[in-house]
């Protein structure tokens, strides 16, 4: 089992639906959480980060971390085509000499015109 | 405008050549990773320097992968042997670490087929 867990998708939405994408993890040593977004051919490119559990909002952006249940996620509302892309999450347990992130594999969205 | 880059942009080769893949970080950023990104396994941490430093490369087949940071400027990552199931997306990121979270900022990557 891997150490995060994300559905690949794709997922397919008509433009303005709400998007929903998720990941679930295993480390509860965790708390740092990220989601990262990478359009086809591209480098994934840091959309937003929460630290430990809660709620943060950048425009049209949520993100949602439960770390009781091991779970975040992010939601999209009024759904754009260029919203088209693939979402990753990303973790960090942040201790003292860890820096790295453990990636989800990526959910393939795509918003129909 | 700064950005990582990462040469090749693309590269096929024949089973058993050596692959060579050079990294510029961003200029100030003291960590460094080295990712491999196929449809199956996601995005694969296969090494990672701080202030040049390997921290980490537990991630790389060792027999025949290797990770190096000549100086702050140049990161590489060589494949010797190549072979088929190399054929991936290689991913070069850099980001500034100061104790707690950080955005890594990556590279446009190196398509690598291995024929």
């Amino acid at each position: 089992q891997k150490e995060v867990e994300q559905d690949p998708g794709p997922l397919s939405v008509p433009e303005g639906a709400i998007v929903s994408l998720n990941c679930t993890y295993s480390n509860s040593a965790f708390q740092y959480f990220m989601w990262y977004r990478q359009y086809s051919r591209k480098g994934p490119e840091l959309l937003m980060y929460t630290y430990s559990s809660g709620n943060k909002e950048d425009g049209r952006f949520t993100a949602q971390v439960d770390k009781s249940s091991k779970y975040i996620s992010l939601f999209i509302r009024d759904s754009q085509p260029s919203d088209s892309a693939t979402y990753l999450c990303a973790m960090s347990a942040g201790t003292s000499g860890t820096y790295k992130y453990i990636f989800g594999t990526g959910t393939r969205l795509k918003v129909l015109a | 405008d700064a950005r990582v880059t990462q040469t090749p942009r693309h590269k096929v080769t024949e089973m058993g050549q050596e692959v060579t893949m050079r990294c510029q970080p961003i200029l100030g950023h003291n960590t460094v990773f080295w990712y491999r990104q196929t449809m199956m396994q996601g995005l694969e941490l296969l090494a990672y320097f701080r202030n040049r430093a390997p921290l980490d490369d537990s991630g790389m087949p060792k027999d025949r992968f290797s990770a190096e940071m000549p100086d702050a400027t140049l990161a590489t990552l060589k494949i010797q042997p190549s072979e088929p199931r190399d054929s991936a997306v290689y991913f070069c990121a850099s980001g500034l670490v100061a104790g707690g979270p950080y955005e890594q900022f990556f590279g446009p990557g190196t398509r690598l087929t291995v024929l």
